[in-house]
Formats: structure tokens, sequence, C-alpha cells
């Protein structure tokens, strides 16, 4: 087990709704990364927040959007929800230390839209 | 950006032989590569990764190679056992892994006993 938690384990959301999900990164960690893995992909890069900030965005709409707070937890919130916006949400925490920081995964929200 | 290919998307092997998963990155700035483990219903779990300055690395059963000038990298699993089984991703990553991972599509491996 990597430490990384999130929150909930599952959602099932209409289309049009709102949705927020949740992460808690592991001890020591300051950078959250969030990746949305369709079913039989690999995992693709929403954003990332380090220090409070985005710090690096992936290929994604921006009613996809994040918060990243002092203890290095993290929110991601998708509005406006679409059919395709069904996935798993990972999140993955690292410590930006200027060296090799391995992304380290939790497992993961399956967030199902009807 | 940087693209990353996987082969092969599935793999079947005899309980104690040797797999191997292949990748090719197309960005020459990449020099962090992670492999991950991915079982039903979990997270990716990092199990071996390479830095750019490193041609082979190896953790017990599992080695990683690395070959710069052809931008390729693949995954060897020797001795495998039933609990190998399952779907690995490879990534590739600029500044040692501070930023963004890009996936490979994936190789469903399973063992056979």
């Amino acid at each position: 087990e990597t430490g990384v938690t999130q929150s909930p384990t599952h959602l099932i959301k209409t289309r049009g709704q709102q949705v927020t999900l949740r992460c808690s990164s592991q001890s020591g960690h300051n950078t959250v990364s969030w990746y949305q893995q369709a079913l039989g992909q690999g995992p693709q890069f929403i954003f990332q927040y380090y220090r409070e900030e985005e710090n690096g965005r992936g290929n994604f709409p921006p009613r996809f959007s994040g918060l990243q707070f002092p203890n290095y937890s993290s929110e991601l919130n998708v509005n406006a929800l679409e059919l395709d916006d069904s996935a798993l949400y990972l999140c993955a925490s690292s410590r930006t230390s200027g060296l090799r920081d391995t992304q380290y995964f939790g497992p993961g929200t399956r967030l199902t839209v009807l | 950006g940087e693209n990353v290919e996987q082969h092969p998307s599935t793999l079947s092997v005899q309980e104690g032989d040797s797999a191997v998963i292949k990748c090719t990155y197309s960005d020459s700035a990449s020099n962090y590569f992670p492999w991950y483990k991915q079982e039903l219903g979990k997270g990716p779990q990092l199990i071996i990764d390479i830095r750019s300055n490193v041609g082979e690395k190896k953790d017990q059963r599992i080695a990683v190679t690395l070959n710069k000038t052809a931008k390729h990298f693949s995954l060897h699993i020797t001795e495998t056992q039933p609990e190998d089984s399952a779907v690995y991703f490879c990534a590739a990553s600029y500044n040692f892994g501070n930023e963004k991972l890009t996936f490979g599509t994936g190789t469903r491996l399973t063992i056979i006993p």
C-alpha cells in the first residue's frame, strides 16, 4: 500500500451534474497529480498541484478544476458531467525536491456518468 | 508532446518462463521511465524505474533496460509466478518524474500455471 487514499471509492452521477473527488497524499509528499483512466487504457494526466497552485495541465477542458490544501490533500472537481467522463480517477502523490520524485498512486475513484 | 507506445497488448506465458514488455517513446527530453503494475480494482503500483543516465536496473526477478539512442525501454520478468498476472504500464516523464507521466496503453500479462 502507498499511503495515498481517495474518496469515495465509487460514485454514480447523471449528465450535467457536478462531482468532487478527494485525495490525501502520502506522508511527507507535497505534490499531487490527477489522472483519468478510461476502461482498457493507460492513465491520462489531468493536472498537478504543488504548493497549492496548479503546476502543469494536460489536455482537459476548464470544467476540470482542482485544489490543493495546506496539508497537501487535494480535490478534483468536474462540472457539467458528460458520459465520456466515466472513468477511474487516480490521484498520485510525490515529493518535489529537485531530485527524482516517484509518483505513488491511490486506489482511485470509479465515476460512472449516466 | 510525449507519446509512448507499448507492446504487446496481451501476453501469456507459462509459469516459470520469462516475460518481456517493450515500450518506445518519442521525446528525447524524457529522462525518467517507471513501470507500474495494476491489479483489478486497484491503482497502479510502482514496480521499478530507471533514469536516463542508467542503461539497466535490476530488482530480484524484475529488470528494466533503456536504450536512449533508439528511445525504447523494456521490462523483463524472470521466473514468472501466478501473482505476476496483472496489467503492466510503462511511462515516461521529464524532470526525473517531477512532471506529468505519459503512459503506454498497457500489457495484460497472464501467467499460465
